[in-house]
C-alpha cells in the first residue's frame, strides 16, 4: 500500500498559481495517483487523476515524473473559494489493492 | 449521477446508545468504502464492499461495529454502545473499478 506525504499546510494569494507535491515512493507499478478537495463539513470532492506525465482538466494540472515517485498538483489562479485541505491518495484501479490510506493532506490557505 | 447519499447528516446520541447510518452509492458503482474522520486528520479506513460481500475490515473497526450491504446497493454501518470516543464525520465512499472514490458528505456522530 502506498504511503504518501504531503506538506502539512501553504498560504497563497489570490490569482497566483499554486503547487502542491506529494511524495509516494513505495508506489506500484499499476497504481494510479488520485487528489482530493476537501472543504470543511463536507466529504472529499475527487478534483484530478493520472498515471505519467502530465494530466490536465478545467480545474487543475497533475505532473508525474518519470519515475512516479512523486506527484504535484498545479492550481491554477486560485481564489478565496481554493482554500481547502488537498490530499492525494494513491492506489490500484484493477481488483487486488481495496484499502486506500489517506494521508494527513496539505492546508491550503488562500489570502485576499 | 446523484452522487453518494449519507444520512442522518448529523446524530448526536447518549454514550452507551446504538446509531446506525446508511449510505446510498452511485447506481452503478460497485465498491463501496467507510471512513472515519476526526478534526485535523486525514479520512481512515474502516471497511470495503465489492457487491455485497465485505472484504476488508481495519483493526479500527472494534466489535462494536458492523457494517452491511445486502443486495449490493446501500449500505449502514452501525456503532453498538456509543462511546464518547467514536465521536466522528464518517465518510462512505463509492467507486467504480477502484480509483477514484466518490465521497458523500458524511454523517457527523456527537456522542454526549
Amino acid at each position: 500500500l502506498a504511503k504518501t506525504t504531503q506538506p502539512i499546510s501553504m498560504d497563497s494569494y489570490e490569482g497566483q498559481e499554486v503547487n502542491i507535491t506529494c511524495s509516494h515512493n513505495n508506489i506500484a507499478t499499476n497504481d494510479y495517483i488520485t487528489w482530493y478537495q476537501q472543504f470543511p463539513s463536507q466529504g472529499p470532492r475527487f478534483i484530478i487523476q493520472g498515471y505519467k506525465t502530465k494530466v490536465t482538466n478545467e480545474v487543475a494540472s497533475l505532473f508525474i515524473p518519470a519515475d512516479r515517485k512523486s506527484s504535484t498538483l498545479s492550481l491554477p489562479r486560485v481564489s478565496l473559494s481554493d482554500t481547502a485541505v488537498y490530499y492525494c491518495l494513491v492506489g490500484g484501479t484493477t481488483s487486488g489493492t481495496y484499502k486506500y490510506i489517506f494521508g494527513t493532506g496539505t492546508r491550503l490557505k488562500v489570502l485576499a | 449521477d446523484t452522487g453518494v447519499s449519507q444520512d442522518p447528516r448529523h446524530k448526536i446520541t447518549k454514550r452507551g446508545q446504538n446509531v446506525t447510518f446508511r449510505c446510498d452509492p452511485i447506481s452503478e458503482h460497485n465498491r463501496l468504502y467507510w471512513y472515519r474522520q476526526t478534526l485535523g486528520q486525514g479520512p481512515e479506513f474502516l471497511t470495503y464492499f465489492q457487491n455485497e460481500a465485505q472484504l476488508e475490515k481495519s483493526r479500527l473497526l472494534s466489535d462494536r461495529f458492523s457494517a452491511e450491504r445486502p443486495k449490493g446497493s446501500f449500505s449502514t454501518l452501525e456503532i453498538q454502545r456509543t462511546e464518547q470516543g467514536d465521536s466522528a464525520m464518517y465518510l462512505c465512499a463509492s467507486s467504480l473499478v477502484g480509483l477514484p472514490l466518490h465521497f458523500g458528505n458524511g454523517t457527523r456522530l456527537t456522542v454526549t
